[in-house]
């Protein structure tokens, strides 16, 4: 199965908190990261967390990282049409990156 | 910040063709840069790590032939499909990694290739 996986499909109305979540399987990852993905273009990095903290604040981006049950959270608060995107986490692990299959936030006016 | 600059960002070719795609590192050297490609509705797969200096490693079920990469200096790195067919029309994005540890990998900006 995957190493990290992720929800496809989110939908959310213009306002509105999202939290998209993400599961990984590799204990060993040292860092983990968002990266946001707008139709036809590259990657975006968002955010990262180290492993061994459990919260990072960005502006309107929180990341919570439960290592115990290996699961990673992105909350974007006051989510806006402009958020719509694909959301990828992915882990870091020595030299390698894996990645999930990606997010597809929808935001509704 | 880091900044990759990816090129051409759509290509059309004919079948049988090669086309060419530039990675290249704006303001910091790259020894390392990885090749991705997307499939429609689906995550990265990564095809490739391209090593300046040195031959690529291809991940399992990736052509090295078909797929050529050339890393020929700090801050260019390039895919070449040759002969191209169909079902290799996707979205190709290369990404480079600034330093090790904390800021991840920086991505262009992708190249959708289309084989007709």
């Amino acid at each position: 199965g995957e190493d990290v996986e992720q929800s496809l499909f989110l939908s959310v109305r213009e306002g509105d908190s999202s939290v998209i979540n993400c599961t990984y399987t590799d204990s060993s990852s040292t860092y983990l990261y968002w990266y946001k993905q707008e139709p036809g273009a590259g990657l975006q990095l968002l955010t990262y967390i180290f492993s061994n903290m459990d919260m990072k604040q960005d502006q309107r981006l929180t990341v919570l990282l439960n290592k115990k049950d290996k699961h990673l959270s992105l909350r974007i608060a006051d989510t806006q049409t402009g958020d719509s995107a694909i959301y990828f986490c992915a882990e870091s692990i020595n030299n390698d990156m894996r990645f999930g299959a990606g997010t597809r936030l929808t935001v509704k006016p | 910040g880091a900044v990759v600059s990816q090129h051409p960002s759509r290509v059309i070719c004919k079948s049988g063709t090669s086309v060419k795609i530039e990675c290249r590192s704006l303001d910091f050297q790259a020894t390392t840069m990885f090749w991705y490609r997307q499939f429609p509705k689906q995550s990265l797969m990564l095809m490739a790590t391209s090593n300046e200096g040195s031959k690529a490693t291809y991940e399992q079920g990736v052509e090295k032939d078909k797929f050529l990469i050339n890393h020929a200096s700090l801050t260019l790195s390039t895919l070449t499909v040759t002969s191209a067919h169909p079902e290799d029309s996707s979205f190709y994005i290369c990404s480079a990694r600034e330093r090790q540890g904390v800021y991840g990998y920086t991505f262009g900006s992708g190249t959708r290739l289309t084989v007709v």
